[in-house]
């Protein structure tokens, strides 16, 4: 069955460091999304993609960044993270768009210390 | 850009009663949307989406309502059971154009 997986799931880090958090999709969906959740703020969008070698910026994109070499990957990095980027991280994909079903992957809890 | 608020943000139901949860959104050129599930410790599902050429959707226990003259839409679940306890999010957008989110309204079954 098609799905998206999202690496690692729990991340502790210090502030200043670079992080990487992956996700894969073998939906073969051209369209990637970036959310971080927290309490309060409902579900923000950081980056999105709607193809490879595209990608553009979401409302809190910020300290963030993203690269889009293939159809099934979109890595998000936090250059230097902040305390203030402690959250929860969704990553999701759809088929033909935003306006389309999105499907979200389990999520990666980052603190930043 | 589109703001989209939800209410109530918590919300306790005796198990076969039924639930409403109501959202509204700021840009009247919006025309999707969608309702989202998120059970503890998983990621949003998607249990039900309107477009604003319709009024209603109904699937099974769970119905949306549109509203475009007062731009608000609402979640209706009826006969709730356990499993129906969950956060829920509602969302917004134009054409192809991102989502925007409500804040949430975590649903609670009582048995």
């Amino acid at each position: 069955d098609a799905e998206i997986t999202q690496s690692p799931r729990h991340k502790i880090t210090e502030t200043g460091r670079q992080v990487t958090l992956a996700c894969h999709q073998t939906w073969n969906h051209n369209n990637m999304f970036w959310y971080r959740q927290d309490l309060g703020h409902g579900l923000r969008l950081i980056h999105y993609s709607y193809g490879v070698q595209d990608t553009n910026k979401g409302e809190v994109s910020d300290g963030y960044s993203v690269s889009r070499s293939n159809t099934e990957d979109l890595p998000l990095t936090l250059e230097s993270a902040a305390s203030s980027q402690t959250s929860v991280y969704f990553c999701a994909s759809s088929l033909a768009g935003a306006a389309d079903t999105q499907y979200f992957g389990p999520g990666t809890r980052l603190t930043v210390l | 850009g589109e703001n989209v608020e939800q209410h109530p943000s918590t919300l306790s139901v005796q198990e076969g009663d039924s639930a409403v949860i109501k959202c509204t959104y700021s840009d009247s050129a919006s025309n999707y949307f969608p309702w989202y599930k998120q059970e503890l410790g998983k990621g949003p599902q998607l249990i039900i989406d309107i477009r604003s050429n319709v009024g209603e959707k109904k699937d099974q226990r769970i119905a949306v309502t549109l509203n475009k003259t007062a731009k608000h839409f609402s979640l209706h679940i009826t006969e709730t059971q356990p499993e129906d306890s969950a956060v829920y999010f509602c969302a917004a957008s134009f054409g192809n154009e991102k989502l925007t989110f409500g804040t949430g309204t975590r649903l609670t079954i009582i048995p």
